[in-house]
């Protein structure tokens, strides 16, 4: 048990299609974020949400949309995607209202593959 | 922004041996720099972090140096073993941004 849940572990989709990924973290954490991570290249911040408000979207296209329901879960809805936009995609919470005083606990995060 | 810049991008060591990876940053303001751990299809785990008010931190076999005035940081293991084997990432941040940087990434292998 990780404490921090992604659904699902792997999805193939069409560059037509809809979807969503889910995270739920099980920690009572305040944070919580979305990142990108492509091979042989750094993880890339892509949202923010503290407290249930967005404070970061770090230039994400829009094809690229989260929600934030509650402070548990968070959502990545996906349509119109590109073959580049294939990679693995954290969920991450961290315990702070704020910054990074505390580290990040990560999911073990939803491999995507466009096709 | 923050830039930071990890090297080697690859590194095998012999079994006991002990692995050093160095971490560059460009933002003077970054206080927090945290290493994280990904073995081969897992998530990234905290294995140590250290604030700037403090030179050196270790944990067991595991120990982070850093230079504020050179702005560079680095994790030392020593006596590694096979289950050292993973990316080891580091990253960089200011303590009140939620913009943790990071590096690109090195992949450790560990020769028993």
């Amino acid at each position: 048990e990780t404490g921090v849940t992604q659904t699902p572990r792997h999805l193939v989709m069409g560059m037509t299609n809809k979807k969503s990924l889910k995270c739920e973290q099980h920690l009572g954490h305040n944070a919580m974020y979305w990142y990108k991570q492509s091979a042989k290249k750094p993880l890339e911040l892509m949202f923010v949400y503290s407290l249930e408000e967005r404070v970061e979207n770090n230039s994400v296209p829009s094809r690229f949309s989260p929600e934030c329901p509650n402070s548990s879960h968070l959502f990545l809805h996906l349509h119109t995607l590109q073959p580049e936009d294939s990679a693995l995609y954290l969920c991450a919470s961290s315990p702070g209202t704020y910054g990074h005083n505390s580290p990040l606990h990560f999911g073990n995060g939803t491999r995507l593959t466009v096709t | 922004g923050e830039n930071v810049e990890q090297h080697p991008s690859t590194l095998s060591v012999q079994e006991g041996d002990s692995a050093v990876i160095k971490c560059t940053y460009s933002d003077s303001a970054s206080n927090y720099f945290p290493w994280y751990k990904q073995e081969l299809g897992k998530r990234p785990q905290l294995i140590i972090d250290i604030r700037s008010n403090v030179g050196e931190k270790k944990d067991q076999r595991i120990a982070v140096t850093l230079n504020k005035t050179a702005k560079h940081f680095s994790l030392h293991i020593t006596e590694t073993q096979p289950e050292d084997s993973a990316v080891y990432f580091c990253a960089a941040a200011q303590s009140n941004d939620y913009k943790l940087s990071f590096g690109a990434g090195t992949t450790v292998t560990v020769r028993a």
